[in-house]
């Protein structure tokens, strides 16, 4: 069985600073990491993926995310919030490409 | 990039009625589309892949009877709520995946919000 557990619901930042979100997971087999983007009335957008290459990933939009197994984490990284980053982050885990497992999201608010 | 749209974006409906939610994938087609269902502040739970041209693969808990799938073509997955209760009220929502190579990736539509009255 795979779960994962998004830390803090909310996370605010102001313009220029570092985001980090933060998501640990379990799993039983190695898995897939998926970190998704949601802004408001739109769907889910694929930020990046994990599936076992390189432990550190690089995605859209400045984020990047670091496999860690020996922590069970994936977090989330920007060095610089920009004012449309502020959104719903969602991490997933897999056994596969396509059967995901949400954490409960975290709500990002960037402050000018 | 591919997109995945869902119709209605809000429904509110009687208790006892049934709604239906379409999903649609408007420049692919999806043999396989997932819908999943939302709670306020909890995450996104999968519960049903909808199979084209077959029955759904429902995740356990989830009642078949009170939610049914439908995926007659390669771009159209509905999901009927049926006899719905106040309880049924959430976030619902779909997504398919997209095959490029090696690499397949989910697109999700925007969701459909039910309030059973």
């Amino acid at each position: 069985a795979q779960s994962v557990t998004q830390l803090g619901s909310h996370v605010s930042v102001s313009e220029g600073a570092l985001v980090l979100l933060r998501c640990n997971y379990s799993s039983s087999v190695p898995p897939y990491l998926f970190w998704y983007v949601q802004y408001p009335n739109q769907g889910l957008q694929l930020l990046l993926k994990y599936t076992s290459a390189a432990t550190l990933v690089k995605g859209i939009n400045g984020f990047e995310a670091e496999f860690k197994k020996s922590e069970t984490s994936f977090h989330l990284t920007k060095p610089s919030a920009h004012m449309s980053d502020a959104a719903e982050y969602f991490c997933a885990v897999s056994p596969n490409d396509y059967k995901l497992s949400f954490g409960a999201g975290t709500t990002v608010t960037v402050r000018a | 990039g591919a997109v995945v749209s869902q119709h209605p974006s809000r429904v509110i409906c009687k208790s006892g009625t049934s709604v239906k939610i379409e999903c649609r994938s408007l420049d692919f087609q999806a043999t396989t589309m997932f819908w999943y269902r939302q709670f306020p502040k909890q995450s996104l739970m999968l519960m049903a892949t909808s199979n084209e041209g077959s029955k759904a693969t429902y995740e356990q808990g989830v009642e078949k009877d009170k939610f049914l799938i439908n995926h007659a073509s390669l771009t159209l997955s509905t999901l009927t709520v049926t006899s719905a209760h106040p309880e049924d009220s959430s976030f619902y929502i779909c997504s398919a995946p997209l095959r490029t190579g090696l690499q397949e990736t989910q697109y999700f539509g925007p969701g459909t919000r039910l309030l059973v009255l």
